[in-house]
This record gives C-alpha cells, sequence and structure tokens, in this order.
C-alpha cells in the first residue's frame, strides 16, 4: 500500500455508539492531521502530531479523542456524537522542516452520518 | 481575522481555459497552495507559490501576488476529468494552514 489509507471509508452510527477511525500513512512522514471537511465549507484543522506528540487540538469537542500509537498510525475515536458532526473526516501527514513548503498528501476520507 | 475567498462554482467547456481566483487576507504569508480534489477522493496537490510570478506545470498554472493577496490558478485545455472542487490555501505567519472553502468546476462537452 502506498500514500495514506483511512478506513472505514463510510460509517453510519447513531448519537450513543462508540466508533473509531483509523488512517495509516506508508511515506515515512512525520506528521499526521485530522480535518473535518463540511459542504460549501472551508477545511477544519481538529489536531496535529508531530512525532506522535500532540502539537494542536483546534478546541475540537471532546467527543472527539485523538489517538497516535506512533508514526505511522492515527485514530480519532468517536463517541456521543451529534447529527452535526456527520462530515468527511480526512486525514493527512506531511514530512515537516520548519518550512512554509511542506505538502499534505491526504487520505480519500472517511464519510460519517450520525443519526 | 483571516480570510480566503474564491468562487463557489465556475463551469468552462472543455477544451477551453478557466481561471479560478482567490484571495486572501491573513496574518502574514509563507506561500500559498492549490489542491485538487475529485468528488469522494483525498484532495492531491498542484502547486505552491511563494515569490510573486507565474509557476507553470503543463496545463496548469498558479499565479501569486503577495502585494495584492490574490492568486489564480489557470487550467488550459480543459478535459472532462478536470471536473473537481479546487482548494486555495494560504500559510500564515505562524505556518498555520488558512483553507477557501473551495471552487467546484465544472466542465461541460
Amino acid at each position: 500500500e502506498t500514500g495514506v489509507t483511512q478506513t472505514p471509508r463510510h460509517l453510519v452510527m447513531g448519537m450513543t455508539n462508540k466508533k473509531s477511525l483509523k488512517c495509516e500513512q506508508h511515506l515515512g512522514h512525520n506528521a499526521m492531521y485530522w480535518y473535518k471537511q463540511s459542504a460549501k465549507k472551508p477545511l477544519e484543522l481538529m489536531f496535529v502530531y508531530n512525532f506522535k506528540e500532540q502539537t494542536e487540538n483546534n478546541s475540537v469537542p471532546s467527543r472527539f479523542s485523538p489517538e497516535c500509537p506512533n508514526s505511522s498510525h492515527l485514530f480519532l475515536h468517536l463517541h456521543t456524537l451529534q447529527p452535526e458532526d456527520s462530515a468527511l473526516y480526512l486525514c493527512a501527514s506531511s514530512q515537516t522542516d520548519g518550512s512554509g513548503a511542506n505538502v499534505l498528501t491526504f487520505g480519500a476520507g472517511s464519510r460519517l452520518t450520525v443519526l | 481575522g483571516q480570510n480566503i475567498d474564491q468562487p463557489t462554482e465556475m463551469t468552462a467547456t472543455e477544451g477551453a481555459i478557466v481561471q479560478i481566483n482567490c484571495t486572501y487576507q491573513t496574518s502574514g504569508f509563507n506561500g500559498l497552495f492549490w489542491y485538487q480534489q475529485h468528488a469522494g477522493e483525498a484532495p492531491t496537490f498542484l502547486s505552491y507559490n511563494v515569490l510573486d510570478g507565474l509557476e507553470e506545470k503543463g496545463r496548469f498554472s498558479s499565479f501569486l501576488s503577495r502585494s495584492k493577496g490574490y492568486s489564480y490558478l489557470l487550467l488550459k485545455e480543459l478535459q472532462m476529468k478536470d471536473s473537481a472542487s479546487y482548494l486555495c490555501a494560504v500559510k500564515d505567519s505562524n505556518y498555520q494552514l488558512i483553507w477557501g472553502a473551495g471552487t467546484k468546476l465544472i466542465i461541460k462537452p
């Protein structure tokens, strides 16, 4: 496998369920990201991990819980979500070098529907 | 506040040329990116501009004017496969990426 792989691609869950999204990158990058993409809205950065350490948490509700066990894997644990959390969740990775030129490589996303 | 503006939707004809504009107001500037996203797929990197001027890559070119807070993506010899959303993003002084809402480009035969 190459690039950034996300599973599942589609997920339907009730508000009381607990589920997890998984992301794996095969690029040797040192940074991984979770973004939320809603229709006709800019990408919203949720979490950033650099060398497995969380470096950003953009005021994301606690019902979203990230986990980064190593530099290749990233999870987003979901519990007691709200219907407004329905969106496409994109994982991305990059090789950060302190410059502005770091390119993000995205996964195809996990389409989440909360009923 | 920080803001990126780009048209919501554009329509163009196969074989023609289309220019997608992006204007930005950010606290500082450390580069501007264009990404392409086909429906149901991952965004993919198209171009990066940090200096003023035009960068050409095959049928796609990207232009930047830092003094005007303005960029455009130029697509030539349009093909049906160019139907996609085009995302503009700027890195601010803290190297945070500020994203536009994307421009959906529809190509008609």
